[in-house]
């Protein structure tokens, strides 16, 4: 079955330590995106693939970086500039980058806690 | 920049009973999206409205769009404890490409 598989589902971060979070999809999707979602609140754009080789800040990008090197895969690393990294962060894909009438679709996520 | 508000932000239902869930955002729009979230998981896509007087419907839920007041609301007629959830809206504006802005959800619980 198609989906993004995003590991791992719990990650622990030391001060100073930079983090990955892995995200990968099998669905053939273009576009690629990171949110973050802290607890009782909506989900923030950190940032956004559109093809390969590309990507755009969102509205929260500061103390993170991503890399799209391959069609399937947008990892997404937490640097020590990263104050609050504590939360929820989620991956998504879509069909196409522009108007469409398919949704995003989402993997199960990966929490985030600071040792 | 947009703004997108949901309301009520926390709803306690009786099984059976009917309620309705507002997403009020700040400009013109021509997509809408809402989005079903347990906790702990991801978010399940539940309705894609493209334009206005959009209504769709699945089970017991009913989403509807009206672009001229920026206003969709979520209906949920006779709830069931299956529903207990947190529903999410998510606005596209006109013209732009894919960022979705998301309202901060609404925690529903379903009471027997």
């Amino acid at each position: 079955d198609g989906g993004i598989t995003q590991s791992p589902k719990y990650l622990f971060r030391k001060e100073g330590q930079n983090v990955t979070l892995s995200c990968e999809q099998n669905l053939n999707h273009d576009a690629m995106y990171w949110y973050r979602q802290d607890p009782g609140q909506g989900l923030r754009l950190i940032y956004y693939s559109q093809i390969v080789n590309d990507f755009q800040k969102g509205d929260i990008a500061e103390g993170y970086s991503v890399s799209r090197e391959k069609k399937e895969s947008f990892p997404l690393t937490v640097t020590s500039a990263q104050k609050n990294p504590t939360a929820f962060y989620l991956c998504a894909s879509s069909v196409t980058w522009g108007p469409s009438n398919q949704p995003q679709h989402f993997g199960d996520g990966t929490r985030l806690s600071i040792l | 920049e947009l703004k997108v508000e949901q309301n009520p932000l926390f709803l306690s239902m009786q099984e059976g009973k009917n309620y309705t869930i507002y997403c009020n955002y700040s400009t013109t729009s021509d997509r809408l999206y809402w989005y079903r979230q347990d906790p702990g998981k991801s978010l399940e896509s539940l309705f894609v409205l493209l334009s206005n007087g959009a209504v769709k419907q699945e089970g017991r839920l009913m989403a509807s769009l009206d672009t001229k007041a920026r206003l969709s609301t979520l209906h949920i007629t006779a709830a069931v404890h299956d529903l207990s959830a947190t529903y999410f809206c998510a606005v596209s504006p006109s013209g732009s490409a894919r960022q979705l802005t998301f309202g901060s959800g609404t925690q529903l619980t379903v009471l027997p």
